[in-house]
């Protein structure tokens, strides 16, 4: 089955600064890769999403790139606020299967420091 | 709209307990979820149903059971509980297939002691 392995672990940034988290997965066959924020006790809210056949999406100070030949993905946050502090996971989904059949990597703990 | 409502919250079962967490959505999804998140980790995808009277296994199935007799309820039955199972599980739902945003319910924290 599909793996997504995601790093870092925990992101520590001065608030202004660019965030950047990295995700690989191992099925070639995978076309959909979201993100979603996660903040303390509450559910995961998707951020932003891409699928195979984008190299890269933006939404105002969030953008996923997409690397199918290296199989990853990478989720860019700019000018970072203290509100953008929580909890980050990638997912990928793969062809032929439901988009909600998500496989998750294992989160990353952004800190914005004021 | 409520959206994805989950009860209950928080539960405390003893090992070889069965419960079952429900799970209602009034969006009129066909595609429902259920995923636990272990601490310090992503989440993981016990079951899936595809629309009423259609159920399959995700990644970690053993230990539960799921059934789907109506659109908009999908409830996770818990047999003989483990510690293991200690988590926050998570209900989702999507329209279609091919609708990427997964719509969470609040989470139901189930300890096994």
């Amino acid at each position: 089955g599909e793996n997504v392995e995601q790093h870092p672990s925990t992101l520590s940034v001065q608030e202004g600064d660019s965030a950047v988290i990295k995700c690989t997965y191992s099925d070639s066959a995978s076309n959909y890769f979201p993100w979603y924020k996660q903040e303390l006790g509450k559910r995961p809210q998707l951020i932003i999403d891409i699928r195979s056949n984008v190299g890269e999406k933006k939404d105002q100070r969030i953008a996923v790139t997409l690397n199918k030949t290296a199989k990853h993905f990478s989720l860019h946050i700019t000018e970072t606020q203290p509100e953008d502090s929580a909890v980050y996971f990638c997912a990928a989904s793969g062809r032929g299967t439901s988009y909600g059949k998500l496989t998750f990597g294992q989160g990353t703990i952004l800190t914005v420091h004021p | 709209n409520a959206g994805v409502t989950q009860t209950p919250k928080f539960r405390i079962l003893k090992i070889g307990q069965s419960m079952t967490l429900q799970c209602t959505q009034d969006m009129n999804h066909n595609y429902m979820y259920w995923y636990r998140q272990d601490p310090g980790m992503g989440l993981k995808l016990i079951y899936y149903s595809v629309g009423a009277g259609i159920t399959d296994k995700g990644e970690v199935p053993n230990g539960y059971n799921v059934s789907r007799s109506t659109t908009e309820d999908f409830p996770l039955r818990l047999e003989l509980a483990a510690p293991s199972q200690t988590s926050v599980y998570f209900c989702a739902s999507t329209q279609t297939q091919n609708t990427g945003e997964l719509f969470f319910g609040e989470g139901s924290r189930l300890t096994v002691l």
